[in-house]
């Protein structure tokens, strides 16, 4: 079976200063990982996604996410929070051994505080 | 631009009134929809599973009577709340998969905020 774990429901940060939001997961095969972001009654927009290459992976609007196969964990990071970036972020991972769908970790609500 | 469209954004309806919401691929053909509910401040919970030209399947506990799925084409799917309750009020989000070169990639349509009244 698959899952996503984010350990964090809440993270607060201060602009400017850099931010992690964690994500572990578990998957019987090969893992395909992304992170979507989602605003107030809003669907989810992409972030970023890891599929194979490079361990950092550099997404939309500074973000980027590193996958560490050893620690099963693929944390999200951008080197100086701003006050828009305040959302609630979701891990998600597919597995091909469980057809097209994704799981989805339960989501981190990240503050920026000004 | 958004390349899943869903319709409405937001609807509100009397209690044992259904509500049809629309989830559209705008320039790929999607043979699988997926239909989540999010509840406030949770996280999305898989609904169901659309097939085009076959039967939805249900996530356990889910009333597929309920919750009707019909997939009529290559490109829209629409869920149907039938006899619509408070409890139902939620933000409803479809996502379509498409499949690429090398991998899949999953698109969201806006979400669908129900309330019951």
């Amino acid at each position: 079976a698959q899952s996503v774990a984010q350990p964090e429901d809440q993270v607060n940060v201060a602009e400017g200063n850099p931010l992690t939001v964690k994500c572990t997961y578990s998957v019987s095969g090969n893992p395909y990982l992304f992170w979507y972001v989602q605003y107030p009654n809003r669907g989810l927009q992409f972030l970023l996604k890891y599929i194979t290459g490079d361990n950092l992976v550099k997404g939309s609007y500074g973000f980027e996410a590193e996958f560490n196969k050893s620690q099963t964990s693929f944390h999200l990071k951008k080197p100086s929070a701003l006050v828009s970036d305040s959302a609630l972020y979701f891990c998600a991972v597919r597995d091909d051994n469980y057809g097209q769908n994704f799981v989805f970790g339960p989501g981190t609500r990240l503050s920026v505080l000004p | 631009g958004a390349v899943v469209s869903q319709h409405p954004s937001r609807v509100i309806c009397k209690s044992g009134t259904s509500v049809k919401i629309e989830c559209r691929s705008l320039d790929f053909q999607a043979t699988t929809m997926f239909w989540y509910r999010q509840f406030p401040k949770k996280s999305l919970m898989l609904m169901a599973t659309s097939n085009e030209g076959s039967k939805a399947t249900y996530e356990q506990g889910v009333e597929k009577d309920k919750f009707l799925i019909n997939h009529a084409s290559l490109t829209l799917s629409t869920l149907t709340v039938t006899s619509a309750h408070p409890e139902d009020s939620s933000f409803y989000i479809c996502s379509a998969p498409r499949t690429g070169l090398v991998d899949t990639e999953a698109f969201f349509g806006q979400g669908t905020r129900l309330t019951v009244v």
